[in-house]
């Protein structure tokens, strides 16, 4: 069954500093790959999705991220960290393009 | 859009007690799931719904759980009797069949906690 792994449950980056949350993929077959973000005390929202169109996806709030298919990679970078980034950070991955199957999620901690 | 509504948005119970959680999907969204997020386990599928059909319910724990959406426009997850393991936060997410590759809308989740 196709699955996530986020390597490390917590990373902590100074403002203004690289963003890059690390997510790696099992599948047979090409995946469908999201990254959600989960403030505190609210559900998920989606930040980007990787759906064969192209192996660079941008999303909102400045992230992107790119399909590595021979190293079976989807990370989450950010140029600049803000303030406002500090959050939950969920990979997950798709075969049907229905139901989701999510990583264990990435707190990111963004400091002064 | 109002976005995906639940509700309560805290529960607290007593072991034993019979719990309703509910979710009014994206008026027109087509597909509805029911996630559960623990610290342990973090987000589990629980089941899903197409056209208020279940589709795939191997996530449900067990048979206290259960999940019904008898319109486009409601559905509730119940848990009875409830446990103290059962404490978790329940999210419901909707999402619409385009041909691509639909994103899920999530709710803000009702957090139950079972003493």
């Amino acid at each position: 069954a196709q699955s996530v792994t986020q390597l490390g449950s917590h990373v902590s980056v100074s403002e203004g500093a690289l963003v890059l949350l690390r997510c790696n993929y099992s599948s047979s077959v090409p995946p469908y790959l999201f990254w959600y973000v989960q403030y505190p005390n609210q559900g998920l929202q989606l930040l980007l999705k990787y759906t064969s169109a192209a192996t660079l996806v941008k999303g909102i709030n400045g992230f992107e991220a790119e399909f590595k298919k021979s190293e079976t990679s989807f990370h989450l970078t950010k140029p600049s960290a803000h303030m406002s980034d500090a959050a939950e950070y969920f990979c997950a991955v798709s075969l049907s393009g229905y139901a989701l199957n999510f990583g264990k999620g990435t707190s990111l901690l963004v400091t002064p | 859009d109002a976005g995906v509504i639940q509700s309560p948005r805290h529960e607290v119970t007593e072991m034993g007690q019979e719990v309703t959680l509910r979710c009014k999907p994206i008026s027109g969204h087509d597909y509805l799931f029911w996630y559960r997020q623990t610290m342990m386990r973090g987000l589990e599928l629980l089941i899903y719904f197409n056209n208020n059909v279940p589709i795939d319910d191997s996530g449900m724990p067990e048979d206290r759980f259960s999940a019904k959406m008898p319109n486009a426009s409601f559905s509730t997850l119940k848990i009875q009797p409830s446990e103290p393991r059962d404490s978790a936060v329940y999210f419901c997410a909707s999402s619409l069949t385009s041909g691509g590759q639909e994103t899920q809308y999530f709710g803000p989740g009702t957090r139950l906690l079972v003493l």
